[in-house]
């Protein structure tokens, strides 16, 4: 079955402790990228990588780190999460085309 | 810095009525999205409208795009209560970067 995975899914944590939330996709997809989602600000990119090697800033990426070592796999690091870090987290992935983007299940991160 | 507003943010519908949600992006985008959400879920890919005139309908469900006017809309004919979720419209430049709206969570009334 076709998917983008994420792990954890839910995570409580303190502030300063470094995290990584995984994502995997088995669809050969070229282009992956990591979401935020916040009540009222929709969905915010964080990172994007159009291949293996290959990443690139969104709009919000300060305070996190992304690396893209293999095409199925597209980390996102948070060396030290504060507080407003906390949000629902989505990672996506399509082929190079980006016609059409598939989601994973999401994380949801609380920084305490 | 691309800029995507959606409205309504909220609509309540009666089942069977007919309603438009309205994004507006505020610079050239190559290519216009529509997603859906569930409550507790993830998005899923609705639409993607390629180019100015474009037309996509699936079911209930219609989106055009105008290029021109910077405008996409999402069209629902005779809502029914399957309907109910959060839209999102989102826009991708040509640097490959995506920019969504901040969603319009509709709720189909019986």
């Amino acid at each position: 079955e076709a998917q983008v995975t994420q792990n954890p899914r839910y995570l409580i944590t303190v502030t300063g402790k470094k995290l990584t939330v995984t994502c995997s996709q088995n669809m050969n997809h070229e282009y992956m990228s990591w979401y935020r989602q916040d009540p009222g600000l929709g969905l915010r990119q964080i990172y994007y990588s159009m291949n293996v090697e290959v990443t690139d800033k969104g709009d919000v990426p300060e305070g996190y780190k992304v690396s893209r070592k293999e095409k199925r796999n597209f980390p996102l690091i948070l060396e030290s999460p504060s507080p407003n870090q906390t949000s629902l987290y989505f990672c996506a992935s399509s082929s190079s085309n980006r016609y059409e983007q598939y989601f994973g299940p999401g994380t949801r991160l609380t920084v305490t | 810095e691309l800029k995507v507003e959606q409205n309504p943010l909220f609509l309540s519908m009666q089942e069977g009525k007919n309603y438009t949600i309205y994004c507006n992006y505020s610079t050239t985008s190559d290519r216009l999205y529509w997603y859906r959400q569930d409550p507790g879920k993830s998005l899923e890919s609705l639409f993607v409208l390629l180019s100015n005139g474009a037309v996509k309908q699936e079911g209930r469900l219609m989106a055009s795009l105008d290029t021109k006017a910077r405008l996409s809309t999402l069209h629902i004919t005779a809502a029914v209560h399957d309907l109910s979720a959060t839209y999102f419209c989102a826009a991708s430049n040509t640097g490959n970067q995506f920019y969504f709206g901040t969603g319009t969570s509709l709720t189909v009334i019986p």
